[in-house]
């Protein structure tokens, strides 16, 4: 069964510096991945999704992840953290079996100190 | 863009009670989901729906049901609420596109339940 890790519940970073959240798959099957951000009262929307093709993915605010198949990883960065990006994250990937379920991480949040 | 809108931000009910989350959204999707979000557990999968009137239980349905009369709105329902259903609720919709797995999923901003 398709499953998702994330790596620290919560990563401290200052205001400039790398911002690197760990994702690590689990999968029988070519997978499906994507990261989602959620800021604070609202609900998540996505940040950007790897399906197949190009193994490094841009996504919105300057965020890109790497698909690295032989580490099962597919770990988020961006270069410079900016004190927008304080909120959760949640690494994810579709199930087989179709309907299109997703299994969810337990999500990291993301501290920037100024 | 999508909009999947929740009819309640903040809610409070009592133990026993039946309770009503409406979730509508705006694009025509065939698929909706059900979610609760807890603190340490991520999101976890309550039902879904993948066409008007279908419906199919996620990893934890016990005590909840739901019902989608309508392509665009989907109700989740606790038929007698419990302290242990205290958790944030979310609504999301997606396309079925050409290709399933490559859509994802839009979500309202959530729900946030109390059972007293």
């Amino acid at each position: 069964a398709q499953s998702v890790t994330q790596l620290g519940s919560h990563v401290s970073v200052s205001e400039g510096a790398l911002v690197l959240l760990r994702c690590n798959y689990s999968s029988s099957v070519p997978p499906y991945l994507f990261w989602y951000v959620q800021y604070p009262n609202q609900g998540l929307q996505l940040l950007l999704k790897y399906t197949t093709g190009a193994t490094l993915v841009k996504g919105i605010n300057g965020f890109e992840a790497e698909f690295k198949k032989s580490e099962t990883s597919f770990h988020l960065t961006k270069p410079s953290a900016h004190m927008s990006d304080a909120a959760e994250y949640f690494c994810a990937v579709i199930r087989s079996g179709g309907y299109q379920k997703v299994t969810f991480g337990t999500g990291t949040k993301l501290q920037v100190i100024p | 863009d999508v909009k999947v809108t929740q009819s309640s931000r903040y809610l409070v009910k009592r133990t026993g009670e039946k309770v009503f989350l409406e979730c509508v959204q705006d694009m025509d999707h065939e698929n909706m989901f059900w979610y609760r979000q807890d603190p340490g557990l991520g999101l976890r999968l309550i039902y879904f729906s993948y066409d008007v009137k279908m419906k199919e239980k996620g990893d934890i349905p016990e005590g909840y049901s739901v019902s989608r009369e309508k392509k665009e709105r989907f109700s989740l329902i606790l038929e007698s609420a419990s302290t242990n259903q205290t958790s944030m609720y979310l609504c999301a919709s997606s396309s079925s596109g050409t290709n399933l797995n490559n859509q994802p999923q839009h979500f309202g901003d959530g729900t946030r339940l109390s059972i007293l």
